[in-house]
């Protein structure tokens, strides 16, 4: 089954807005990434953060993590139009040599 | 560097047809994986390597098989195509960090390949 669950389901905001998604996870992880799909288009890596971190900022991106409870979230800050996308959280499981992808938080910004 | 190329783009099979689709990375990148992806799904994790000579099974395995006699490469093959299997089909590859005999790995950013559109009918 799939470690990581992304909440909401679905997002849509005005540009300049804020988006904030979270990912829930079930066992104990190694390392959290997040990741961008553009429609019809590969995944491209956004941000890792390792479990013995809890904030990490890559530009208008901001992510936190904690393992108390199994929960990260995504912020982009002043949100643009070229944000529209899926966003996934993937999890490196402490006991397991993979990665597993949640189903993704689909962001609509509306110029 | 082409990073992680797949080929093909598109295929059309028939039930029970088999057929390869084809990852390479020039990165010299030790794990490698494929995932599958559903309309309105996040990716599944089909099967995956962390070196050559080793694969190992993910989520959803049956019906597929890989190896991975070179660093760079990492074929999946479809035995006996299935309905089921319409999706479309992403590899990816990366560092694994700390090694790949025992210990925490520690994986890196994953890159991937833009997907194997593949439907059987």
């Amino acid at each position: 089954s799939q470690q990581g669950e992304e909440d909401p389901q679905a997002l849509s905001i005005q540009e300049g807005e804020n988006a904030t998604m979270n990912c829930s996870y079930k066992t104990s992880i190694n390392n959290l990434q997040w990741y961008r799909q553009n429609s019809g288009r590969g995944l491209v890596h956004l941000i890792l953060i390792r479990s013995n971190e809890r904030e990490k900022h890559s530009g208008r991106l901001r992510v936190t993590l904690d393992t108390s409870k199994k929960s990260s979230s995504l912020l982009i800050t002043a949100s643009r139009a070229a944000d529209t996308a899926s966003y996934f959280c993937a999890t490196e499981s402490y006991n397991n040599n993979d990665m597993r992808f949640g189903a993704g938080t689909r962001l609509t910004v509306k110029p | 560097n082409a990073g992680v190329t797949q080929t093909p783009k598109f295929q059309v099979l028939k039930t029970g047809q088999s057929m390869t689709l084809q990852c390479a990375q020039d990165m010299n990148h030790e794990y490698m994986s494929w995932y599958r992806q559903d309309p309105g799904m996040g990716l599944r994790l089909i099967h995956y390597s962390v070196g050559a000579g080793i694969t190992d099974q993910g989520e959803v395995p049956n019906g597929y098989n890989v190896s991975r006699s070179t660093t760079e490469d990492f074929p999946l093959r479809l035995l006996s195509a299935a309905p089921s299997q319409t999706s479309v089909y992403f590899c990816a590859s990366s560092y694994s960090g700390t090694g790949i005999t025992g210990g925490r790995r520690g994986f890196h950013e994953q890159y991937f390949g833009p997907g194997t559109r593949l439907t059987v009918t």
